[in-house]
């Protein structure tokens, strides 16, 4: 248990569904990432969000949505997803991100797409 | 272009032995290592890390090496142990621009440890 928790650990959804992934952090941090794990590639970072403003967007299409209503809470909303979208998604925390070192992860969300 | 790259897919060690796991990197500015370990249908744990300033640093059974001059570290596990049988990533610090402290990741090493 690594203190950060996401919902659903598996989803499967057809392209012209909307759906959202959870993630919560209890460790008293102030960043959270959203990353991608595809298979044989490394870890994507796909945002970033500190003290609740989003600080990186990494070129990632408009299908995802983050969203950071407080400093404990991520979600990232899923709009007419691709098959090629279908991967693990990983939600972590940090302190401060500008200064922070270790990231800590939840353990995934696996996604298909079909 | 991969900025951290972890070159072998795989490893097989058998338990008792040593474990050497290799990362390289392109970017100077890098100001932090790290290494993470990952079960699968979990998330990645952090294991152990190492500033740029330090070339070793040791936690139990776990020492990384940071060549500098040669931009390469590695991740030696004494002994190995069933347990550690996991896929371990290499994790490398941005110390620049609007990209401070975000991780760059590599592909992962699936390490085997058999008994």
């Amino acid at each position: 248990e690594t203190g950060v928790t996401q919902t659903p650990r598996h989803l499967v959804m057809g392209m012209t569904n909307k759906k959202s992934l959870k993630c919560e952090q209890h460790l008293g941090h102030n960043a959270m990432y959203w990353y991608k794990q595809s298979a044989k590639k490394p870890l994507e970072l796909m945002f970033v969000y500190n003290f609740k403003e989003q600080t990186e967007n990494n070129s990632v299409p408009s299908r995802f949505s983050p969203e950071c209503p407080n400093s404990s809470h991520l979600f990232l909303h899923l709009h007419t997803l691709q098959p090629e979208d279908s991967a693990l998604y990983l939600c972590a925390s940090s302190h401060n991100s500008g200064a922070a070192y270790e990231q800590y992860f939840g353990p995934g969300t696996r996604l298909t797409v079909t | 272009d991969q900025q951290v790259k972890q070159n072998s897919p795989s490893l097989s060690v058998q338990e008792g032995r040593i474990s050497i796991l290799n990362c390289d990197y392109t970017n100077s500015m890098f100001d932090y290592f790290l290494w993470y370990k990952k079960y699968p249908a979990e998330g990645p744990t952090f294991l152990i890390s190492i500033s740029s300033i330090k070339d070793k640093n040791e936690d139990g059974r776990f020492t990384v090496f940071l060549n500098k001059s040669a931009k390469h570290l590695s991740l030696h596990i004494v002994p190995s142990q069933p347990g550690d049988s996991a896929v371990y990533f290499c994790a490398a610090r941005s110390n620049y621009g609007g990209s401070q402290g975000n991780l760059i990741f590599g592909k992962g090493t699936k390490l085997s440890v058999k008994p």
